[in-house]
């Protein structure tokens, strides 16, 4: 089955400084990579997402790439601000099969005001 | 408009109870899922269901199990509760495919 690395399980940054989280897979018939956002005491929530036939993805401050040969792929966040505070999860899903996501096991982001 | 609702938002019981727990999604998706977070913040799958197949992740205790009376809804049913159920307990709904997931608020599971 898919197995799904992240790092770093925390990161502390100050505000406007940029922050990156990066995560690996297994499976190469991976093709769909999400990425939620989780505040505390909240649901997960989309907040970008990207398939295998692009490598890189921006919305506003925030950003995925994926690296399909070497199986990686990264969010960056940039001009970080104090509500960027929450558990990132990462997440690889396959092409065919249950479509079931596997998830990362998170990283805690906390910006420094 | 809520699009996936689950109720109670706490639960507090004793070992050895039985509770469920109720999902609705108004999004007209054909997947629903369940999942356990624990203190760690760990998401783990418990369950996946569409109107074709129940996908059971092994590691999930058979205490555990899914009714779903139609495809908006997913209930969770827990027999015999223990200690280490203690969570919070996430439902989802996607379309069929790799497609984003949409969750639900949770439902926090405390064993006294």
């Amino acid at each position: 089955g898919e197995n799904v690395e992240q790092h770093p399980s925390t990161l502390s940054v100050q505000e406007g400084d940029s922050a990156v989280i990066k995560c690996t897979y297994s499976d190469s018939a991976s093709n769909y990579f999400p990425w939620y956002k989780q505040e505390l005491g909240k649901r997960p929530q989309l907040i970008i997402d990207i398939r295998s036939n692009v490598g890189e993805k921006k919305d506003q401050r925030i950003a995925v790439t994926l690296n399909k040969t070497a199986k990686h792929f990264s969010l960056h966040i940039t001009e970080t601000q104090p509500e960027d505070s929450a558990v990132y999860f990462c997440a690889a899903t396959q092409s065919g099969g249950s479509y079931i996501p596997t998830f990362g096991r998170g990283t805690s982001l906390i910006v420094h005001p | 408009d809520t699009a996936v609702s689950q109720t109670p938002k706490y639960l507090v019981t004793q070992m050895g109870n039985d509770k469920s727990i109720k999902c609705e999604q108004n999004l007209g998706h054909d997947t629903m899922y369940w999942y356990k977070q624990d203190s760690k913040k760990f998401l783990k799958i418990m369950f996946s269901y569409n109107n074709k197949e129940l996908i059971i992740n092994e590691t999930v205790p058979n205490r555990f199990s899914p009714k779903s009376p139609d495809k908006a809804h997913l209930n969770l049913h827990i027999n015999s509760l223990e200690l280490g159920d203690s969570a919070v307990y996430f439902c989802a709904s996607s379309s069929t495919g790799a497609r984003p997931q949409h969750f639900g608020d949770g439902t926090r599971l405390s064993i006294l």
